[in-house]
């Protein structure tokens, strides 16, 4: 099984700050993708990337594939009270033909107002 | 809009309680699959299936059983219910056709074995 590492787990943050969130792995993924689950609810995609190198901008959040396939980052700029939430990323297990969707163990983010 | 629904968002069970956990998907999606969510560790995947009566182990699924009998619909057993599989349950679904396919959560089912 493939294993995606997160971090950091836990992150504090004052709103107007800066924050970047990594994902790791030894394995190549085909993609990687970002969900945030808000609490009492199920994580919701925000962005699949699935070009090594690839950036995607969504708003003030900006993720980006690594030129290996084998880790993504995610980072907001300017945080918000709003973009509090568990941060997860995802991605396809390879060794598995039949599409096992493995994630990391996520990054709890709180942005203090 | 598709849609997710697990069966109870709260349940209370006792110690050695055969439990059913039932999710339904409106989507047609191949795939489902069984997380559970505890702090610090993430989701970890219970069980998955890709097809009717197909079924593939996660990483934790031991004390755990599954059952899909139909395309829209995938249960998860816990056989005998113990206080270590207290946690959060999360049912998602995914066609996985495409590297960019979305899975879709439920709400979430809060287990308590007591």
């Amino acid at each position: 099984t493939q294993l995606l590492e997160q971090s950091p787990q836990f992150l504090s943050i004052q709103e107007g700050e800066n924050l970047t969130v990594y994902c790791n792995s030894s394995s190549v993924f085909s993609s990687l993708q970002w969900y945030r689950q808000e609490p009492g609810e199920g994580p919701v995609l925000l962005v699949t990337v699935v070009t090594g190198g690839e950036v995607k901008k969504l708003k003030r959040l900006t993720f980006q594939f690594g030129d290996a396939r084998k880790d993504s980052s995610l980072h907001i700029t300017a945080a918000q009270p709003g973009d509090t939430g568990l941060y997860l990323c995802a991605g396809e297990d390879g060794s598995s033909n039949t599409g096992k969707l493995i994630f990391g163990q996520g990054t709890t983010l709180q942005v203090k107002p | 809009d598709v849609k997710v629904t697990q069966s109870s968002r709260y349940l209370v069970k006792r110690t050695g309680e055969k439990v059913f956990l039932e999710c339904v998907q409106d989507m047609d999606h191949e795939n489902m699959f069984w997380y559970r969510q505890d702090p610090g560790l993430g989701l970890r995947l219970i069980y998955f299936s890709y097809d009717v009566k197909m079924k593939e182990k996660g990483d934790i699924p031991e004390g755990y059983s599954v059952s899909r009998e139909k395309k829209e619909r995938f249960s998860l057993i816990l056989e005998s219910a113990s206080t270590n599989q207290t946690s959060m349950y999360l049912c998602a679904s995914t066609f996985l056709r495409s590297l960019e396919d979305e899975a879709f959560f439920g709400q979430g089912t809060r287990l308590t074995v007591v």
